[in-house]
């Protein structure tokens, strides 16, 4: 039972465009949720978070959406550069609890 | 300089002979655990600890072993490795099991 969902495996986007990576969750408890991303032979770093009682939150060029109501967030990166081709996990907890990872979304940004 | 280390980072083995995968972190961090990434499955954790000599059980426990004698030490034994333990593992570290984890550099281990 995959409790956080990523079901784009993979998102293609040109340089300085918008790019919008999105996850779903199924359980509504989920208070606190972030956005790791990860480049091969890595491991995976954080990127930007937003606890349930916002539904924004922005870092630069990276912007989280929360829609508890659909639950459903979204990542949003523009303009989008080159380097930020990688893998995008988003990951929820609830209570101070375990961290559920998503599948990951592999985002390739090119010229 | 903050940061989570693994041993080794890659790793080819036979199925049967125990191994020992290392993880230290130096942020004093109480919160440590295991992944492993597969294909398709995202990042799935194996065990974690919320401090030294208490550790239990993640989403995938079996086949796999941890002890927690110091904070900053989280080593993952296999003790009877199979091929379906192929894979990619990440070990992190946090202040408390739902915060923000810093993750090691990934052991890519290969079981024969």
């Amino acid at each position: 039972d995959q409790q956080v969902k990523q079901n784009s495996p993979s998102l293609s986007v040109q340089e300085g465009r918008i790019s919008i990576l999105n996850c779903d969750y199924t359980n509504s408890m989920f208070d606190y949720f972030l956005w790791y991303k990860k480049y091969p032979a890595e491991g995976p770093t954080f990127l930007i978070s937003i606890s349930s009682i916002k539904d924004k939150n922005e870092d630069g060029r990276f912007t989280v959406f929360l829609n508890k109501s659909a639950k459903h967030l979204s990542l949003h990166i523009v303009p989008s550069q080159p380097g930020d081709s990688a893998v995008y996990f988003c990951a929820a907890s609830w209570n101070t609890d375990k961290l559920i990872f998503g599948t990951g979304t592999r985002l390739q940004v090119f010229p | 300089e903050a940061q989570v280390t693994q041993n080794p980072r890659y790793l080819i083995t036979v199925t049967g002979k125990k191994l020992t995968v290392t993880c230290s972190q130096n942020m004093n961090h109480e919160y440590m655990s295991w992944y492993r990434q597969d294909p398709g499955l995202g990042l799935r954790q194996i065990y974690y600890s919320m401090n030294v000599e208490v550790t239990d059980k993640g989403d995938v426990p079996e086949g796999y072993k941890v002890s927690r004698k110091e904070k900053r030490n989280f080593p993952l034994i296999l003790e009877s490795p199979s091929p379906n333990q192929t894979s990619l593992y990440f070990c992190a570290s946090s202040l408390s099991s739902g915060g923000t984890q810093y993750f090691g550099p990934g052991t890519r281990l290969l079981v024969l």
